[in-house]
């Protein structure tokens, strides 16, 4: 079945600890994204990707790396400078990339929840 | 960019009632709009999408309309049932092309009471 996998679906980082969650699409989407999910808060988007070997910062970029080397993956590194960052990830995907947005409708994984011990 | 609200933050209502969720925006240059269903823990089901030229779209027992003009867009469950209960979020994709993809809202928490 086509869809979104992400994982771990937990995971647990010490101080200073980089981590990396991983996203896996075998949709065929061009465009990629990465949200957060704070409890009474909309999504907040962090890295998107249109196309392969190409992401853009999202609005809350900072203590976040990502990488786009296959188009059907989009890995997402919590670095130590993310001085919050227990949250529920999630990892989107849509049709559109730099060709245009098709119909824009974005497809998520379940996510990621991630705690600092 | 956007800003989206959603009203009301919770409900809870019994089962069988039709209920109409909310969402509101600032901004009518939008290119379409998602409904999502989220369950505790887990990511988001899409339910319905409406692109900019339609009015509404339907769903089983979903419907969901789009009015541009007055900012608003509202989700219709009929016949609610327990396996309804979840957060529903709204979302809009902007008409600059959406490359950095949807804002949010904050999502309605909808309990429906056996």
């Amino acid at each position: 079945d086509g869809g979104i996998t992400q994982s771990p679906k937990y995971l647990f980082r010490k101080e200073g600890q980089n981590v990396t969650l991983s996203c896996e699409q075998n949709l065929n989407h061009d465009a990629m994204y990465w949200y957060r999910q704070d409890p009474g808060q909309g999504l907040r988007l962090i890295y998107y990707s249109q196309i392969v070997n190409d992401f853009q910062k999202g609005d809350i970029a900072e203590g976040y790396s990502v990488s786009r080397e296959k188009k059907e993956s989009f890995p997402l590194t919590v670095t130590s400078a993310q001085k919050n960052p227990t949250a529920f990830y999630l990892c989107a995907s849509s049709i559109g990339g730099l060709a245009g947005v098709v119909n824009g409708e974005l497809f998520f994984g379940e996510g990621s929840r991630l705690t600092v011990l | 960019k956007q800003e989206v609200t959603q009203i009301p933050a919770a409900l809870s209502v019994p089962e069988g009632e039709n209920l109409v969720l909310n969402c509101s925006f600032t901004d009518s240059a939008i290119y379409n709009l998602q409904w999502f269903r989220q369950d505790p823990g887990k990511g988001l089901t899409s339910l319905l999408l409406i692109q900019s030229s339609q009015r509404e779209q339907t769903s089983g027992r979903l419907n969901a309309s789009l009015d541009k003009s007055s900012g608003r867009s509202t989700l219709y469950i009929a016949a609610s049932q327990p396996g309804d209960s979840a957060t529903y979020l709204c979302a809009f994709l902007d008409s600059g092309g959406g490359a950095d993809g949807l804002t949010f809202g904050k999502g309605t928490h909808l309990i429906i009471q056996p």
